[in-house]
């Protein structure tokens, strides 16, 4: 298996601008978690999914986030409209059973 | 909600030397922690876990140490090698409740060759 797969690796946009960002779990696993790293925070868990359905969002910091589990093999977050605070790295991983967690490389948000 | 601190944030030791992270949580109910290694670029990867119906545990030159009284668990590190440096980080999580995995800020070893 190829691991968890994110696009883009890097993304720079200007503020007001949309932002995408896609990840593959790996096949048979059945949770999804979003999280977001910045040197002042560290490891933030934004939202997470178990079989495509959204459990808990209480870490989406705004309004502006958003995401989305169509089926089991993609999944999406989006920021709409992106302010220059949401530059950092933003990690995909997904596990069975919630146990042992595989992250992707990540995709690193510069809001210029 | 549960709250991991971790120290140091920084730790540079000479090759050959042990090291030692230290995490502290506040949510009692917390059974479940692991330990993650981020290398520069990538993802945190799983290195160990423990449970809190265990008090250590140890994989080949890395050893969890948990002390559930005193909610804090450690990770320690024996004869260090230069790939050894990376960043750490501790976690916490309640088994059978929530799902949510909360981790401390990390601490970034350096292995001084």
């Amino acid at each position: 298996d190829a691991g968890v797969i994110q696009s883009p690796r890097h993304e720079v946009t200007e503020m007001g601008q949309e932002v995408t960002l896609r990840c593959k779990p790996i096949s048979g696993h059945d949770y999804l978690f979003w999280y977001r790293q910045t040197m002042m925070r560290g490891l933030e868990l934004l939202i997470y999914f178990n079989n495509n359905v959204p459990i808990d969002d209480s870490g989406m910091p705004e309004d502006r986030f958003s995401a989305k589990m169509p089926n089991a093999s993609f999944s999406t977050l989006k920021i709409q409209p992106s302010e220059p605070r949401d530059s950092a790295v933003y990690f995909c991983a997904s596990s069975v059973r919630s146990e042992k967690l595989f992250f992707g490389s990540g995709t690193q948000l510069s809001v210029l | 909600g549960e709250n991991v601190e971790q120290h140091p944030s920084t730790l540079s030791v000479q090759e050959g030397d042990s090291a030692v992270i230290k995490c502290t949580y506040s949510d009692s109910a917390s059974n479940y922690f692991p330990w993650y290694k981020q290398e520069l670029g990538k993802g945190p990867q799983l290195i160990i876990d423990i449970r809190s119906n265990v008090g250590e545990k140890k994989d080949q030159r890395i050893a969890v140490t948990l002390n559930k009284t005193a909610k804090h668990f450690s990770l320690h590190i024996t004869e260090t090698q230069p790939e050894d440096s990376a960043v750490y980080f501790c976690a916490a999580r309640v088994e059978g409740g929530s799902e949510k995995l909360v981790f401390g800020k990390g601490t970034k070893l350096t292995v001084n060759p």
